[in-house]
């Protein structure tokens, strides 16, 4: 039931990209992406809608595919600052604030 | 706009003991739910809460409870501490229910048990 999330854990170089993978075993109404810092709370970087619509206010784009039950965040000239755990999560139904979270891709960028 | 906040941001507790944690949603986010996070399983739905009303609840015991204000601020409470209690307690806030309401989450409260 939970979201799987590829790869577990990616290094890159700054200004490099990387491109985190979401998958779904049960029909996804929307896709939200996080990133947490450690020690931090979780940040809400945006919000995939069935028919291409996204919500975010971060330099990160997104994809979101319904018929795969897919979603992938797309991190391209990557920044120190992208550092943390990305998580995405997905709602079971189509009116809940319940998320359920994947297990998280850690990403380090390195100078 | 302030963000969401957590009250104790610390705690430590020892077996046996009940500890409530506090959150202040976002001016204006009616809907408040907690997660917990700890390194094994990651992070977890506890409850939601809209309206004063539990809308959803995750898996787990009912030593976990919670409720919500009419200000929408939103307490949880754990009874008969566990050592597996231990983690961070994080609570989100939004304006409403539904797939397209972002969730802002709150600093957490650190909680330990001895």
């Amino acid at each position: 039931q939970q979201p799987v999330q590829s790869p577990q854990a990616v290094i890159l170089r700054e200004g490099e990209d990387a491109v985190i993978n979401c998958s779904s075993s049960k029909a996804l109404y929307s896709v939200h992406w996080y990133r947490q810092k450690h020690g931090e709370a979780p940040v809400f970087l945006m919000i995939l809608l069935k028919g291409g619509e996204q919500k975010g206010h971060e330099k990160i784009s997104a994809s979101f595919n319904e018929k795969k039950q897919q979603s992938s965040l797309y991190l391209t000239a990557s920044q120190l600052s992208y550092s943390g755990t990305y998580f995405c999560g997905a709602p079971l139904s189509g009116n809940t604030g319940k998320l359920i979270f994947g297990q998280g891709t850690t990403l380090q960028v390195k100078p | 706009k302030a963000g969401v906040t957590q009250t104790p941001r610390y705690l430590i507790k020892t077996r046996g003991q009940q500890v409530t944690l506090s959150c202040s949603p976002i001016s204006g986010h009616r809907s408040v739910s907690w997660y917990q996070q700890t390194p094994g399983q990651g992070l977890q739905f506890l409850f939601e809460y809209f309206s004063e009303t539990q809308r959803n609840k995750g898996n787990f015991p009912g030593r976990f409870s919670g409720r919500q204000f009419s200000n929408s601020r939103s307490e949880m409470n754990v009874s008969t501490l566990e050592l597996g209690d231990s983690a961070l307690y994080l609570c989100a806030s939004s304006w409403g229910r539904g797939i397209y309401n972002e969730q802002f989450f709150g600093p957490g409260t650190r909680l330990t048990v001895l």
